[in-house]
């Protein structure tokens, strides 16, 4: 089993609607929880960071985190084209270091 | 301020060759981190700096792979007699914190291919 699981994708939607971004971990450990965005050929940029049990809401971009199922979301709304990137979930683990996922190719179709 | 940079943005190395790889971190900022990232997948862990202390080295993959930081800021990964599978995006991030959770602001990589 890998520490942190996303669906590679590609996830298609249309513009303007809601994209979901899964991720589940293993380490109960982790206690920060971090969502990337990577576009092709570039590094990564942080979208969100989320510390607590519940959602975290910043502008279009909405975190959501469950310590007790070892999950964490990330939704987009009113995706735009240019929100099309691979999407890295990445808890922190002893030393703040980052474990990322493989990613979710997300791709807004207008 | 400036942000994480990285050089050479682009390596080619002959199998067998050693590189070296150099990261400036955020001014100011005390964690230096490594990542290694194959095509198609998330960085992988390799190494974290506190200041001039490596205090994680847990994820160099091989006693070729060598990082230091002697002052605390500009740091070196370095290669010896490279791989094909050292092939990867090598991505230096920092962060101003000494622990805590902290944003960890990544450079643009550099690219190594090993032929």
């Amino acid at each position: 089993q890998k520490e942190v699981e996303q669906n590679s994708g590609p996830l298609s939607v249309p513009e303007g609607a809601i994209a979901s971004l899964n991720c589940t971990y293993s380490d109960r450990g982790s206690q920060s929880f971090f969502w990337y965005r990577q576009y092709s050929g570039k590094s990564p940029e942080l979208i969100m960071s989320i510390y607590s049990n519940g959602d975290k809401e910043d502008g279009r971009f909405t975190a959501q985190l469950n310590k007790a199922s070892q999950y964490v979301s990330l939704l987009i709304r009113d995706s735009q084209p240019s929100d099309s990137a691979t999407y890295l979930c990445a808890p922190t683990q002893y030393g703040n270091k980052l474990v990322f996922g493989a990613g979710t190719i997300l791709r807004v179709k207008s | 301020g400036a942000g994480v940079s990285q050089s050479p943005r682009y390596k080619v190395a002959k199998r067998g060759q050693d590189v070296a790889l150099r990261c400036d971190p955020i001014s100011g900022h005390v964690s230096l981190f490594w990542y290694q990232q194959a095509l198609g997948q998330g960085p992988e862990f390799l190494t974290y700096f506190q200041n001039e202390a490596q205090l994680d080295k847990s994820g160099l993959p091989s006693d070729r792979f060598f990082a230091e930081r002697p002052e605390g800021s500009v740091s070196t990964l370095k290669i010896q007699r490279t791989q094909q599978e050292d092939s990867a995006v090598y991505l230096c991030a920092s962060t101003s914190s000494s622990g805590g959770p902290d944003t960890q602001y990544f450079g643009p990589g550099t690219r190594l291919t090993v032929l």
